[in-house]
């Protein structure tokens, strides 16, 4: 069965804090997602990734980096996270260069105060 | 920019009656057109989806016809149950867009009554 694993769903930081979080794949899917979900304004990409080592900007990256060193895992990193960062944070894995259906994880939810 | 229009932002409908979801996209490239559903506290499942050259599709109670000359593609649901309860996301993708990732509607909250 297909599993995209997030390490947290629930986290409270505050302003400031540096912020890791992590997805892990078990398909070994090339691409790799961090899209950002808020009420109303649907799933907006941050980064993604089609390799390892290989990153590029989405639509809102401004505030936040990613990591994938390995082809299982890719991280979202926020250096100093801000109160408008507050949000739920899904992570989504997806086979090859063709569009194809994307898997996601469960999401986590970073509340920052 | 590229974009995806999605309408209705919400939906009500009574059980066995029909619901449908547009959308329009601007980039006229795009051939991927996949739609997701979201049920509360849970992860986006993609549930149908159709590619540029076909247009429309059909999986039980849910079809997904496509326009390309107008750029728009709708969900269609029959005998809507309330399990049919969830937040839809209609998508598009562009062949320039690197890795598959897509543009997201901003979403339709459907409520099905019994």
């Amino acid at each position: 069965d297909v599993k995209v694993t997030q390490s947290s769903r629930y986290l409270v930081k505050r302003t400031g804090e540096k912020v890791f979080l992590e997805c892990v794949q078990d398909m070994d899917h090339e691409n790799m997602f961090w899209y950002r979900q808020d009420p109303g304004l649907g799933l907006r990409l941050i980064y993604f990734s089609y390799d390892v080592k290989m990153k590029e900007k989405g639509d809102i990256p401004e505030g936040y980096s990613v990591s994938r060193e390995k082809k299982e895992r890719f991280s979202l990193i926020l250096e100093s996270a801000s109160t408008n960062q507050t949000s739920m944070y899904l992570c989504a894995s997806s086979p090859g260069l063709v569009a194809r259906e994307l898997f996601f994880g469960e999401g986590s939810r970073l509340t920052v105060l | 920019g590229e974009n995806v229009e999605q309408h209705p932002s919400t939906l009500s409908v009574q059980e066995g009656d029909s619901a449908v979801i547009k959308c329009t996209y601007s980039d006229s490239a795009s051939n991927y057109f996949p739609w997701y559903k979201q049920e509360l506290g849970k992860r986006p499942q993609l549930i149908i989806d159709i590619r540029s050259n076909v247009g429309e599709k059909k999986d039980q109670r849910i079809a997904v016809t496509l326009n390309k000359t107008a750029k728009h593609f709708s969900l269609h649901i029959t005998e809507t149950q309330p399990e049919d309860s969830a937040v839809y996301f209609c998508a598009c993708k562009s062949p320039w867009r690197k890795g598959g990732n897509l543009i997201f509607g901003k979403g339709t909250k459907l409520s099905v009554k019994p």
